[in-house]
């Protein structure tokens, strides 16, 4: 079956524009998850979500980030004013349920630039 | 504070077995995951440890150690395909925090 997609899979835009990136989980997916990875670095944790229900996002750098999911499908992570620090690949994961031991299965990522 | 340390590189050689060691520190800790990611991709699921003890799938294995609070991914018959990133995750409650992973370059 179909795996997480995004989109769009490259983004580049100018610094103080704002952005938004779509994640399509699995379907039938509970929990969603939000990632940031810089190059040579493991996924840094940003944000969760049960169904609709964002039940942590204690990992969003600052208020000009957020994120919602409001069917419990597909989620968009959105950057307001964005920075050129704000450049990474952003990926989203799923999995089937919402617990801790459950496998997450990750997109291919979106590549932000920030010019 | 959560810190998870592993490896930044190392070189194996085929045919050959290869232990990656993971640290971490956690005040929440519900179980250690390790993630494979080759260049340019994304991470895909190895193995999952809850309980101390050694789980063995295949070529790959994984080890942990609670108290100590240990892990190690072994791979064994190394294979060229193996060259990639071995990303070591803890989780506590809704989180997974990740490693900066150890990269793995296997050579004839």
């Amino acid at each position: 079956g179909a795996g997480v997609s995004q989109s769009p899979r490259y983004k580049v835009t100018k610094r103080g524009q704002d952005v938004a990136l779509r994640c399509d989980p699995i379907s039938g997916h509970v929990s969603l998850y939000w990632y940031r990875q810089a190059l040579g670095q493991g996924p840094e944790f940003l944000t969760y979500f049960n169904y609709e229900a964002q039940q942590d996002k204690s990992g969003l750098p600052n208020d000009r980030f957020s994120a919602e999911r409001p069917e419990g499908s597909i989620s968009t992570l959105t950057i307001q004013r964005t920075e050129q620090r704000d450049s990474a690949m952003y990926r989203c994961a799923s999995s089937l349920l919402g617990g801790p031991e459950e496998t997450q299965y990750f997109g291919p990522g979106t590549r932000l630039l920030v010019l | 504070g959560q810190n998870i340390d592993q490896p930044t590189e190392m070189t194996a050689t085929e045919g050959a077995i290869v232990q990656i060691n993971c640290t971490y520190q956690t005040s929440g800790f519900n179980g250690l995951f390790w993630y494979q990611q080759h260049a340019g991709e994304a991470p895909t699921f190895l193995s999952y440890n809850v309980l101390d003890g050694l789980e063995e799938k295949g070529r790959f294995s994984s080890f942990l150690s609670r108290s100590k609070g240990y892990s190690y991914l072994l791979l064994k018959e190394l294979q060229m395909k193996d060259s990639a990133s071995y990303l070591c995750a803890h989780t506590g409650g809704f989180k997974t925090i990740f490693g900066a992973g150890t990269r793995l370059f296997v050579k004839a």
